[in-house]
């Protein structure tokens, strides 16, 4: 399996500003996927990242909110945009790196508090 | 869309017992269903994963069963131990990219 890491692990934020997460694998991957997992909640898919094209974002979610760069194949980045309360929450970034293509491993996360 | 549902919520189980955790899901497309482990503070950890052509898979102490007719699948561990405790969700997939996860399951075991 991949090794992820994840910057920051956590931060705090005020309302209004914009923060950018970073994931860093440890092997080369065709697919990124960045996840948000609200308290105490379950996971929900942001955007798909391959390299060399524009992410795909699920419904709910959009490009000027959470603008997304997938410049090379071991590296991501997400950005909460223009950030409120509830965008506290966890992201976590996974990728999809196992012999099997459907396999897919996660980062730590990074707990993110706007207040 | 997919839609995974996930029983129960919480589970609390005496050291040694075992447990189950069981999911639905909607899309007779779906066909590939992991299972992952949530420590707090932590990422997901892929625990075990099963496809549709296949009803069971067992990796030690855990298990997978897929009954594709009722479009459900559960997660069997043996022999809790304390150390089992987190959080489970299971998912579920007709791309492989897309993942549907289960709203998750606190698992306790007691000692």
């Amino acid at each position: 399996s991949a090794v992820i890491s994840q910057k920051p692990s956590r931060d705090i934020c005020q309302r209004g500003t914009s923060l950018t997460i970073q994931c860093q694998v440890d092997s080369q991957v065709t697919m990124m996927f960045w996840y948000r997992q609200q308290p105490g909640q379950s996971l929900t898919l942001i955007a798909t990242a391959n390299q060399g094209s524009e992410a795909t974002y699920e419904s709910g979610f959009v490009i000027d909110k959470f603008p997304i760069s997938r410049p090379n194949l071991t590296f991501s980045t997400l950005t909460v945009s223009n950030m409120s309360p509830e965008d506290s929450s966890i992201y976590l970034c996974s990728v999809d790196a196992g012999t099997d293509a459907y396999e897919q491993y996660f980062g730590p996360g990074t707990r993110l508090t706007v207040t | 869309g997919e839609n995974v549902e996930q029983h129960p919520s919480t589970l609390s189980v005496q050291e040694g017992d075992s447990a189950v955790i069981k999911c639905t899901y909607s899309d007779s497309a779906s066909n590939y269903f992991p299972w992952y482990k949530q420590e707090l503070g932590k990422g997901p950890q892929l625990i075990i994963d099963i496809r549709s052509n296949v009803g069971e898979k067992k990796d030690q102490r855990i298990a997978v069963t897929l009954n594709k007719t009722a479009k459900h699948f559960s997660l069997h561990i043996t022999e809790t131990q304390p150390e089992d405790s987190a959080v489970y969700f299971c998912a579920a997939s007709i791309t492989g990219n897309q993942f549907y996860f289960g709203t998750g399951t606190s698992l306790t075991v007691i000692p």
